[in-house]
């Protein structure tokens, strides 16, 4: 069974500031399949990346990923008001088919 | 633009059955595979179960496995997804997505609530 690991739990940074984001596989994430999505209060997921490292439609330039096999990390060079929320990383094709982990909240300094 | 309702979500008591349903408009459903995510009150996202786009493939989360079934009718642009044998653990929203190895397309999730 794949389980995935974020860190930290909670991340206290204020505008403008570098967030860094980790997920940890407990094994190989086949063909780099790891997504990355954002969830604000009341409000669906978004996708913000997908394939480890490609950004969805529409997300801004200052959302990236990075990682491969089981260490993969979302970063948000600088921090716009809208992006405190809580970040869940994904992984499909292992065993079971698709899980996500338990999410980081990014909230205000 | 792309959208995913859900509805279906209410009160129901332990060990009944619900139906949820997803209607798709804005993108090609039948090319899509689609799935169902819940999310229980203050926890993280679970994935519930995952069909493919034309119906033949069905897989489910092992917490829901043989009690839930998800289906789909592409001439009414509609995923479901039949919840029997509900428990108390089951309340949650629950959403509909659009994807296969990540979701694309997001509704608004609607609550299930299992009481007595």
């Amino acid at each position: 069974e794949i389980v995935l690991t974020q860190s930290p739990g909670t991340l206290s940074l204020s505008p403008g500031e570098r967030a860094t984001l980790s997920c940890r596989a407990s094994q190989s994430v086949s063909s780099n399949y790891l997504a990355w999505y954002q969830q604000k209060p009341g409000q669906a997921p978004r996708l913000l990346i997908y394939g480890a490292s490609s950004r969805a439609t529409g997300i801004p330039d200052r959302f990236s990923g990075s990682g491969s096999g089981t260490d993969f990390t979302l970063t948000i060079s600088r921090l716009e008001p809208e992006d405190f929320a809580v970040y869940y990383c994904q992984q499909y094709g292992g065993s079971p088919l698709l899980t996500f982990g338990p999410g980081t909240k990014v909230d205000i300094k | 633009q792309v959208q995913l309702v859900e509805s279906g979500g209410g009160v129901v008591q332990p060990g009944r059955s619900l139906r949820l349903s997803c209607a798709a408009s804005g993108f090609t459903f039948s090319s899509y595979g689609m799935h169902w995510v819940r999310q229980a009150p203050g926890k993280g996202l679970e994935w519930v179960a995952i069909i493919s786009y034309d119906g033949s493939n069905k897989y489910n989360g092992d917490s829901v496995k043989g009690r839930f079934t998800i289906s789909r009718d592409n001439s009414k642009n509609t995923l479901y997804l039949q919840m029997n044998s509900l428990r108390a653990e089951d309340t949650a929203v629950y959403y509909c997505a659009g994807g296969v190895t990540h979701f694309d397309y997001w509704g608004q999730g609607t609550l299930v609530t299992v009481s007595s």
